[in-house]
């Protein structure tokens, strides 16, 4: 079974600041690494996602993630945080089922707090 | 968010009561799937779709049945509604080998 595993619930940043969210996962296949964010009272959207193309992977908002296979990691990076940035951020995992769909394995998030 | 719509958003429900949420999507997206949200679990599966009539079951179905009979709605039954089934569920869409497409959510109490 595959898993995600984000450390840290709660990540507070300085505006300006570099933002850094840690997702590790575990897999038996190549994986389909995903980061979705979540403002509140809404859905999901995705920020990017890997599907074993260039290692660094850029995202939406400014954010980018490198996948790193040895440390079996997916570290999400933004240069410099804004306000506008405080939400939640999900890690997910893709597990492929035959045919081609992809049933998605979530960290537990990390709420990302941004201060003047 | 893909043109896909949850219905009801919010819902206050009794325990023991059957309860349905509906997913609509105009995506024409092959794969469907409900998940629950809860605060410490993330998101989790519970049962998903591969077409019209074909269902699965995910990680957390117990208590939990679905019906697609149209590509376009995907609906989720509370057979019998307990407390502990009190969450966020988001319906999400995908065609092969992208990414999913999460709908706003609803939010159901059992009381």
């Amino acid at each position: 079974a595959q898993s995600v595993t984000q450390l840290g619930s709660h990540v507070s940043v300085s505006e300006g600041a570099l933002v850094l969210l840690r997702c590790n996962y575990s897999s038996s296949v190549p994986p389909y690494l995903f980061w979705y964010v979540q403002y509140p009272n809404q859905g999901l959207q995705l920020l990017l996602k890997y599907t074993s193309a260039a290692t660094l992977v850029k995202g939406i908002n400014g954010f980018e993630a490198e996948f790193k296979k040895s440390e079996t990691s997916f570290h999400l990076t933004k240069p410099s945080a804004h306000m506008s940035d405080a939400a939640e951020y999900f890690c997910a995992v893709s597990d492929q089922f035959a045919g081609g769909g992809n049933k998605l394995t979530f960290g537990t998030g990390t709420q990302l707090k941004v201060e003047l | 968010d893909a043109g896909i719509t949850q219905s009801p958003r919010h819902k206050v429900t009794e325990t023991g009561t059957p309860v349905t949420l509906r997913c609509h999507q105009t995506e024409n997206h092959r794969y469907m799937y409900w998940y629950r949200q809860d605060p410490g679990h993330g998101l989790r599966l519970i049962h998903y779709s591969y077409g019209v009539k074909d269902t699965d079951k995910g990680e957390v179905s117990d208590g939990y049945s679905v019906s697609r009979s149209k590509t376009e709605d995907f609906l989720l039954t509370l057979e019998s509604a307990t407390s502990s089934q009190t969450s966020v569920y988001f319906c999400a869409t995908g065609g092969r080998n992208t990414e999913a497409f999460f709908g706003q959510g609803t939010r159901l109490t059992v009381v």
